[in-house]
């Protein structure tokens, strides 16, 4: 079936970059995503990259993805103690066709020390 | 703009009692899906609503239902409550189907089954 898998956590210093990485396993999802849950609160879409795309930027993130390995990663550049989070990568299912549901990872746990 | 509203963002109930939860989504959003997190099985699709029509169902037991109405809001109800339905409730809400429609989520409701 299909399957989202990321590493649980992650430590970095403030000012170094953090490099979330995440498998899939549906070669059919057109886009990935990944979002952001603070503690408390519901989740934020930070970006998508579309299947036909290697790389997005936006700001202080890029998305790197490597259609033929389903290998996606979430890269944040000058990472602060404000992006301490659980990070998801998400897929859509392909049930229902492009329309199915977000299948999501259980998560990556960003701690970011001072 | 209002982001998506669920209501309450807390509960508390006991085993074998019935619940319902509120969602109102962003104004001219008209997909609403529901998901279940949980620490043991992370983010997992409940339904999605549009037009008022249930259009995809996860794999949950029966004792968990919804609807939207024609404004767009939507309630999840879950009967017979058991322990292990204690999670946070997610809604999403988006402008129509497709994957190139970003989700997005309310603050949850988090129940509590004792």
């Amino acid at each position: 079936g299909e399957d989202v898998e990321q590493s649980l956590f992650l430590s970095v210093r403030e000012g170094d970059s953090s490099v979330i990485n995440c498998t899939y396993t549906d070669s059919s999802s057109t886009y990935l995503y990944w979002y952001k849950q603070e503690p408390g609160a519901g989740l934020q879409l930070l970006t998508y990259i579309f299947s036909n795309m290697d790389m997005k930027q936006d700001q202080r993130l890029t998305v790197l993805l490597n259609k033929k390995d389903k290998h996606l990663s979430l890269r944040i550049a000058d990472t602060q103690t404000g992006d301490s989070a659980i990070y998801f990568c998400a897929e859509r299912s392909g049930y229902g066709g492009s329309q199915g549901n977000l299948i999501f990872g259980k998560g990556t746990k960003l701690s970011v020390k001072p | 703009k209002a982001g998506v509203t669920q209501t309450p963002r807390y509960l508390i109930k006991t085993r074998g009692q019935q619940v319902t939860l509120s969602c109102s989504p962003i104004s001219g959003h008209r997909s609403v899906s529901w998901y279940q997190q949980t620490p043991g099985q992370g983010l997992q699709f409940l339904f999605e609503y549009f037009s008022e029509t249930q259009r995809n169902k996860g794999n949950f037991p029966g004792r968990f239902s919804g609807r939207q109405f024609s404004n767009s809001r939507s309630e999840m109800n879950v009967s017979t409550l058991e322990l292990g339905d204690s999670a946070l409730y997610l809604c999403a809400s988006s402008l129509a189907r497709g994957e190139h429609y970003g989700y997005t989520f309310g603050s949850g409701t988090r129940l509590t089954v004792v």
